[in-house]
């Protein structure tokens, strides 16, 4: 399994960015994906899961309304789409495979993040 | 939400003794299926997070078994039973039976 992570860089407060995670190693379609930060010298923070079709989405309160996940099955690639960026938004991004040892709803089983890429850091700053 | 508690902040070991390291969840993490997901990530400085534990205490694939997991409802625990120089990092639980996934707040390990 290998998960690459792009897209990050500097961005000024109430701007966009897009992530791109490229997954390769597994059938993608088959598994949940999802993006977990961690800002400077903190501690982890889950954002968001998107289910194997794509249909079914979740989010943190403090993304909902400003980032949008999606999927494209076809480029085994998972995407972030962060709008109204904000400084408390300044982190590394990591994307994950979903393990899918968990309750199943939608055709995709939900459980931990058992691979991980490598990151990609989002600065949001004036 | 499911709020994740862990203990202690720091935990300076010396090599080869065990560490232990507590987490505490707001709420039972048992679904409705009869699991509990109840994971273990380590840190290693500098490197992302890898799975270590899932389902309070089955190690995930490559996970050395100097490692355990156990606990049950709301109290669970890590154990190392003989610290090694490469498991020097920061550990965190995280829960997965109920959206928002939510993690504890980190304990460092590191050699006295």
């Amino acid at each position: 399994v290998h998960l690459f992570e792009s897209g990050g860089g500097l961005v000024r407060p109430g701007g966009s960015l897009r992530l791109s995670c490229a997954a390769s190693g597994f059938t993608f379609s088959d598994y949940a994906m999802t993006w977990v930060r961690q800002a400077p010298g903190k501690g982890l923070e889950w954002v968001s899961s998107i289910g194997g079709s794509g249909v079914i989405t979740f989010y943190a309160d403090s993304v909902r309304g400003r980032f949008t996940i999606s999927r494209d099955n076809s480029k085994n690639t998972v995407y972030l789409q962060m709008d109204s960026l904000r400084a408390d938004d300044t982190a590394v991004y990591y994307c994950a495979k979903v393990f899918a040892i968990g309750y199943c709803f939608g055709g995709t089983c939900y459980g931990p993040p058992d691979y991980w890429g490598q990151g990609t850091l989002v600065t949001v700053s004036s | 939400d499911i709020v994740m508690t862990q203990t202690p902040l720091s935990s300076p070991v010396t090599l080869g003794q065990p560490a232990s390291i507590s987490c505490r969840s707001s709420q039972s993490l048992e679904h409705s299926d009869g699991n509990t997901y109840l994971s273990w990530l380590q840190q290693r400085p500098g490197q992302p997070p890898r799975l270590l534990i899932y389902k309070i205490s089955n190690r995930f694939s490559g996970v050395p078994d100097r490692f355990s997991g156990s606990g049950a409802g709301t109290d669970f625990t890590l154990r190392i039973s003989r610290v090694e120089a490469e498991d020097v990092g920061v550990y965190y639980c995280m829960q997965a039976t109920q959206f928002p996934h939510t993690f504890g707040g980190g304990t460092k390990v590191e050699i006295k």
